[in-house]
């Protein structure tokens, strides 16, 4: 069976500090896919990347950047000098062959001025 | 607007009656899911349809809820005698072909209280 836990219940900083927030998977297919996802106080959930299984290298877009490390089984996003609009709740997810997500419990980022 | 729409936003249902949740898929995007999202959790997976097929229906957690696709884009959830444990956000998203591949498209959710 497939599962994401994502430890960090949630974490608070202040503008401008780094933030990393951790994700740890299980499954036994050799091919998958890693997603991130932000769900503002909006609700509507965000898509910010999707990794294969065979790709590891790191990728960083902007402010964000992302440690993929299959030996650990985990997939860590990194929020390089956050900002106030980072505060949200961030979820990490495992696809199967179908696409069919199973997501972590989620981080809240709390961003105070 | 090119996103994926829901409706209604919103529903309060009394307990035992039935309710039905629209989603409204990107167009073109062969890939659809439900996800229910309850309070505090992550989003948990109800089932999936390639065009009008539904491939999956592991998700749905009792025989209340019926998802169909009839014509491969409209998509419609129903929850027969709802109870206060399926109060929830449930989410739908899309996707161009596999949602694995491509990237999931989410919906604003519609947010169901059953009183």
């Amino acid at each position: 069976a497939q599962k994401v836990t994502q430890a960090q219940t949630e974490i608070s900083v202040v503008e401008k500090e780094d933030v990393t927030l951790d994700c740890v998977y299980e499954t036994r297919d050799t091919t998958y896919y890693l997603f991130w996802y932000k769900q503002p106080p909006s609700g509507e959930l965000v898509f910010l990347i999707r990794r294969n299984s065979f790709d590891e290298q790191n990728e960083i877009s902007g402010r964000y950047s992302w440690n993929f490390q299959k030996s650990t089984s985990s997939f860590n996003f990194t929020i390089t000098a956050s900002q106030v609009v980072d505060s949200a709740v961030y979820f990490c997810a495992l696809s199967d062959s179908w696409g069919k997500l199973q997501f972590g419990a989620g981080t809240q980022v709390v961003v105070t001025p | 607007g090119a996103g994926v729409s829901q409706s209604p936003r919103y529903k309060v249902a009394k307990r035992g009656q039935d309710v039905a949740l629209r989603c409204d898929p990107i167009s073109g995007h062969v890939s659809l899911f439900w996800y229910q999202q309850a309070l505090g959790q992550g989003p948990e997976f109800l089932t999936y349809f390639q065009n009008e097929a539904q491939l999956d229906k592991s998700g749905l957690p009792s025989d209340r809820f019926f998802a169909e696709r009839p014509e491969g884009s409209v998509s419609t959830l129903k929850i027969q005698r709802t109870q206060q444990e399926d109060s929830a956000v449930y989410l739908c998203a899309s996707s161009l072909g596999q949602g694995n591949v491509n990237e999931q498209f989410f919906g604003p959710g519609t947010r169901l209280t059953v009183l």
